[in-house]
């Protein structure tokens, strides 16, 4: 069974920076496409930005409330994640989860979750 | 952007009622569609995927349905442990979507 944990959120100034990692382990993460997706308090879901494993060249794609000012990365070889957030908005407090789609899949869903990490953006 | 709007908000059935939620988009999808499921304090579930494949371990009373713009999820009989707050998904294109969400309670 896929797990993922997430690790680096908490408490950040307004226009401070965070980075998140996101470890997996019990799947292929090479081929893999790891997605950020966020949660404000008592909201709905977010869709962040996502990166393509290297069998779709390492693509990437933001939201637009973010583009620009986040941006995913990858190492294979570490099995991990993460999500570098700068010039960061108090709107942008929220638990962000990291999921993957299975890029070997003819098509899939955002099968596996983590259970998210908190960032406050507040002075 | 593709946009979802998923009608009802919210809604509350009777254990054993079929229970029907609804996702329209602003633009014709692929199948590239999503449903998932989040508990209270839990983290989201995937329950049907290529807008009506059962993810492995789903109980069949839930069903996805549709093409284009329009898109359904069925619960066929509720269950109480069905309680939550479901999310459609496009993944036709970048950026990404959710819709708004739309919680069941038991009445």
């Amino acid at each position: 069974e896929g797990q993922l944990v997430e690790s680096g959120g908490g408490l950040v100034q307004p226009g401070g920076s965070l980075k998140l990692s996101c470890a997996a382990s019990g799947f292929m993460f090479s081929g893999s496409g790891i997605h950020w997706v966020r949660q404000a308090s008592g909201k709905g879901l977010e869709w962040v930005g996502r990166i393509r494993s290297k069998g779709k060249n390492y693509a990437t794609g933001y939201a637009e409330s973010v583009k620009g000012r986040f941006t995913v990365s990858r190492d294979d070889s570490e099995n991990t994640a993460y999500l570098q957030m700068d010039s960061l908005k108090t709107e942008d407090s929220a638990v962000y989860y990291c999921t993957r789609y299975d890029d070997t899949a003819t098509i899939s869903g955002l099968d596996y979750w983590g259970r998210g990490t908190l960032v406050t953006v507040s002075s | 952007d593709i946009q979802l709007t998923q009608s009802p908000s919210s809604l509350s059935a009777s254990v054993g009622d079929r229970v029907t939620v609804t996702c329209r988009a602003t633009q014709g999808l692929s199948n590239y569609f999503a449903w998932y499921q989040q508990k209270p304090g839990k983290v989201p579930k995937l329950l049907i995927y290529a807008a009506s494949t059962l993810q492995s371990g789903v109980p069949s009373r839930f069903s996805g349905t549709g093409s284009g713009t329009d898109f359904t999820l069925t619960i066929s009989s509720l269950q109480p442990e069905d309680v939550a707050t479901y999310y459609c998904q496009q993944y036709n294109s970048v950026p990404l979507t959710f819709g708004g969400g739309t919680k069941v309670e038991i009445k």
